[in-house]
C-alpha cells in the first residue's frame, strides 16, 4: 500500500457511457498526475495538477476531462470513449518542493475496456 | 523533447543469479534524475532505485544497483541473487531537475525470474 487509493480497480463501458476515475492520495502530497498505459507503449502523461498548475498533454482527446477539488483527490471524467482508449489508467501524487518533484507514489490503476 | 529506449522488451534469470536490464535515454537538460520503476502483477508501479544525474557514483539499493554512464547516456539497472518476487515490469524513467510534471517512460522490459 503506498497511499495512493484509486477505484474502481475494473470498469468495463460502452462508447456512449459516462463514468469517472477517482484517484484519493493520504501522503500529503501536493501534485497528482493521472498515466495512461497502453499495452507494449510507454506510459504516457495525461495532465497534472499541482500548487501552482494544471498540465495537459495536448495529444490527450477532450474526451478526457480531469478534475482536482482539493489536493488529495483526482478525478477523469470519461464520456463517448473509443474502444482504442482500453488501457490502465495510473494514478500518482508527490510532493514538489521549489518545482523539484520528489519520487512518485502510484495508485493500483483502473483497467478499463471500451466496448 | 526526452527519450527513454529499453531494448529488452523480455529478460528471463534463473533464481539467485544476476540481471542487467539496459535503457538508454537522450535529454537536452544538463540536470536530470533517472529512475527505475517495478510493476508487478499488482499493477502498482514501485520505485525501486534514483539517480541523480550530477552525481558521478551509481546508486545501490541493497541487491539492486545501477550503472550509470552520462557520457554514453545509459542506465542500466542489475539485480543480483535475483528472488522468485522481484519478477515484473521493470520501466526506466527520465526527468529533468525541477520539472514537476516531465517524466518521460520507457516501454518497458518484462523480467521472469525461473525457479
Amino acid at each position: 500500500e503506498t497511499g495512493v487509493t484509486q477505484t474502481p480497480r475494473h470498469l468495463v463501458m460502452g462508447m456512449t457511457n459516462k463514468k469517472s476515475l477517482k484517484c484519493e492520495q493520504h501522503l500529503g502530497h501536493n501534485a497528482m498526475y493521472w498515466y495512461k498505459q497502453s499495452a507494449k507503449k510507454p506510459l504516457e502523461l495525461m495532465f497534472v495538477y499541482s500548487l501552482e498548475e494544471r498540465v495537459e498533454n495536448n495529444s490527450v482527446p477532450s474526451r478526457f476531462s480531469p478534475e482536482c477539488p482539493n489536493s488529495s483527490h483526482l478525478f477523469l471524467h470519461l464520456h463517448t470513449l473509443q474502444p482504442e482508449d482500453s488501457a490502465l489508467y495510473l494514478c500518482a501524487s508527490s510532493q514538489v518542493l521549489q518545482g523539484v518533484r520528489e519520487k512518485l507514489f502510484f495508485g493500483s490503476g483502473t483497467q478499463l475496456s471500451v466496448l | 523533447a526526452q527519450t527513454v529506449t529499453q531494448s529488452q522488451p523480455e529478460m528471463s534469470v534463473q533464481e539467485a543469479e544476476t540481471v542487467t536490464l539496459s535503457c538508454t535515454y537522450d535529454t537536452s537538460e544538463s540536470d536530470y534524475y533517472l529512475f527505475w520503476y517495478k510493476q508487478p502483477p499488482s499493477r502498482q508501479m514501485i520505485l525501486v532505485i534514483r539517480q541523480e544525474a550530477y552525481k558521478q557514483q551509481n546508486a545501490t539499493e541493497n541487491r539492486f544497483s545501477v550503472n550509470f554512464q552520462k557520457a554514453a547516456k545509459s542506465f542500466s539497472l542489475k539485480i543480483s541473487d535475483s528472488q522468485l518476487g522481484d519478477a515484473a515490469m521493470y520501466f526506466c524513467a527520465l526527468a529533468p531537475s525541477g520539472s514537476a510534471r516531465q517524466l518521460t517512460f520507457g516501454s518497458g522490459t518484462q523480467l521472469t525470474v525461473l525457479p
